[in-house]
């Protein structure tokens, strides 16, 4: 167990919809980062927050948007899904932004019907 | 655009067999390579190297990072059924206050009794 919760584990939705994926952090960790994983794709990274701030962007859609709130979780915010949304996204975390060990939380498993 | 490419893509040995999964990369300034063993869900961190020629070792895996070749090894020995897993490989690019880790596609690896 790594320390980085997210939830929910599984979500099931439609083409078009709007879901809410949630990270808490580990204890102390004040970087949180995002990655989604898809079969074909591999891990690929979305976004990283440092205590509140946006610090780096990757492959992420204008569909998508995330945010970290004062007491440090993130939420990932994915609109007008589509059926290649579907994949396993995970949230990681690090003590600060800039070291390279990242904990990573078991993942929330997004089906877009 | 910065890249890691893992080889082989999957491997299939025999319990107490030894095996070497490859990783190159192609990492803007890079800072380090990361390697993490994914079984069902979360990847779970395994080594950092940051400096060529310098094995880390932990049990029966080993890694080494060659800077001049661009490349790192990730060694397992008298492999167990419970090696069986995704082995991925990431590199680290330094951009400014960002730790994001690109990632290869990883090893499949299987172990068989």
């Amino acid at each position: 167990d790594s320390g980085v919760t997210q939830t929910p584990k599984h979500l099931i939705t439609a083409t078009g919809q709007r879901v809410t994926l949630r990270c808490s952090p580990r204890s102390g960790d004040l970087s949180v980062y995002w990655y989604q994983q898809s079969l074909d794709q591999g891990l690929q990274f979305l976004i990283q927050y440092y205590n509140g701030e946006e610090r780096a962007k990757g492959n992420i859609l204008e569909r998508f948007s995330a945010q970290q709130f004062p007491d440090l979780h993130s939420e990932l915010n994915l609109s007008s899904l589509e059926l290649g949304d579907s994949a396993l996204y995970f949230c990681a975390s690090s003590v600060e932004g800039n070291t390279d060990t990242q904990y990573f939380g078991p993942g929330t498993r997004l089906t877009v019907l | 655009e910065d890249k890691v490419v893992q080889s082989p893509l999957s491997l299939v040995v025999h319990e107490g067999d030894t095996v070497t999964l490859n990783c190159s990369y192609e990492v803007t300034n890079f800072r380090s390579l990361l390697w993490y063993k994914q079984e069902k869900k979360a990847p779970t961190f395994l080594f950092m190297l940051t400096s060529s020629g310098i094995e880390k070792k932990s049990g029966r895996l080993s890694s080494i990072l060659d800077k001049k070749e661009l490349s790192s090894i990730l060694n397992i020995t008298a492999t167990q059924t419970g090696d069986s897993a995704i082995y991925l490989c990431a590199g680290v690019p330094v951009q400014g206050g960002s730790e994001k880790l690109v990632f290869g596609k990883g090893t499949k690896l299987t172990v068989n009794p």
